[in-house]
C-alpha cells in the first residue's frame, strides 16, 4: 500500500538558516508527489508538485524539492528561512489504487528561532 | 480561476446537536471532492470523498455522513454530535487527473461542548 513518512515531527531552525524537511514514500510506480504548507487555523496551500521530468522542482515562497527515486525520498528545502515560514508542512503522494485520493504524511511542524 | 468556499469558519455546538458544514467549488465542473478532519496537532484524516453527484465513499466508520446534492456542492452532516467530533474540518477539490494536487478550503473549526 502507498504510504508517506515524515520522520521529523518538529524542527526548529534559526532565521536565515537553511532548511530541509524529510519525506519518504512507498509507492509501486512513478509517484505524483506534493508538498503543502498549513499556517495555524488555515487550510493547506500547495508549495510544489512533482510529476515527471526534472527531479529538482521549484515551488512558491522560495522552496524547492528533489525527487530521489533510489532513496524513495522527496525532501523539501529552502536556502534561507524567514520567520513567516513557521507552519506545518505536509508531504503527499497521489494514490494509484484510486484516481481520487492523495495520501498525506503526518506533517512536520517548523518553528523559527529569531 | 477556481475557488473553494467553506462555511462556517467557526462553530460551537452542544453534544447531541445536529451538524451541517457546506463546501462549494467555483470555476470548474465535475470536481472530485473531499472532507478531511484534523485533530489538534495531528495530521489529516480523510473522511469522505466523491467523484460525482450522489457518489460518496466513506473512509472510516463514524458519526458523520456526507452528501453531494449538486456537482460543486459537498455537505458534511451529523444527526447527533459527539465530543469526539471536535476538530478542524477541511474541504478540498481536485480534477479527475490524479497527477493534479488537491486544493483546500480555509477550514471550519468545530468545538463540541
Amino acid at each position: 500500500a502507498q504510504s508517506v513518512t515524515q520522520p521529523d515531527i518538529h524542527i526548529t531552525v534559526s532565521e536565515g538558516a537553511s532548511l530541509e524537511l524529510r519525506c519518504n514514500y512507498s509507492y509501486g510506480a512513478t509517484p505524483y508527489l506534493f508538498w503543502y504548507v498549513q499556517s495555524p487555523g488555515q487550510g493547506l496551500q500547495l508549495l510544489l508538485k512533482y510529476f515527471s521530468g526534472d527531479t529538482l522542482v521549484q515551488g512558491i515562497k522560495g522552496f524547492e524539492a528533489e525527487f530521489k527515486r533510489s532513496q524513495s525520498s522527496f525532501n523539501l528545502r529552502k536556502p534561507s528561512v524567514h520567520w513567516s515560514d513557521a507552519a506545518e508542512y505536509f508531504c503527499a503522494v497521489g494514490a494509484y489504487s484510486s484516481a481520487s485520493k492523495i495520501i498525506f504524511g503526518s506533517g512536520t511542524r517548523l518553528s523559527i528561532r529569531p | 480561476s477556481q475557488t473553494i468556499h467553506q462555511w462556517p469558519a467557526t462553530l460551537v455546538q452542544p453534544v447531541g446537536s445536529p451538524l451541517s458544514l457546506e463546501c462549494t467549488v467555483e470555476g470548474t465542473s465535475n470536481p472530485n471532492l473531499y472532507w478531511y478532519r484534523q485533530a489538534a496537532g495531528r495530521g489529516l484524516q480523510l473522511l469522505f470523498y466523491s467523484v460525482g453527484i450522489g457518489q460518496i465513499s466513506s473512509e472510516v466508520p463514524q458519526n458523520l455522513s456526507a452528501s453531494r446534492p449538486q456537482d460543486r456542492q459537498f455537505i458534511l452532516s451529523s444527526k447527533k454530535l459527539l465530543l469526539s467530533d471536535s476538530g478542524f474540518y477541511l474541504c478540498a477539490w481536485r480534477t479527475g487527473d490524479r497527477a493534479q494536487p488537491q486544493h483546500f478550503g480555509d477550514g471550519t473549526r468545530l468545538s463540541i461542548l
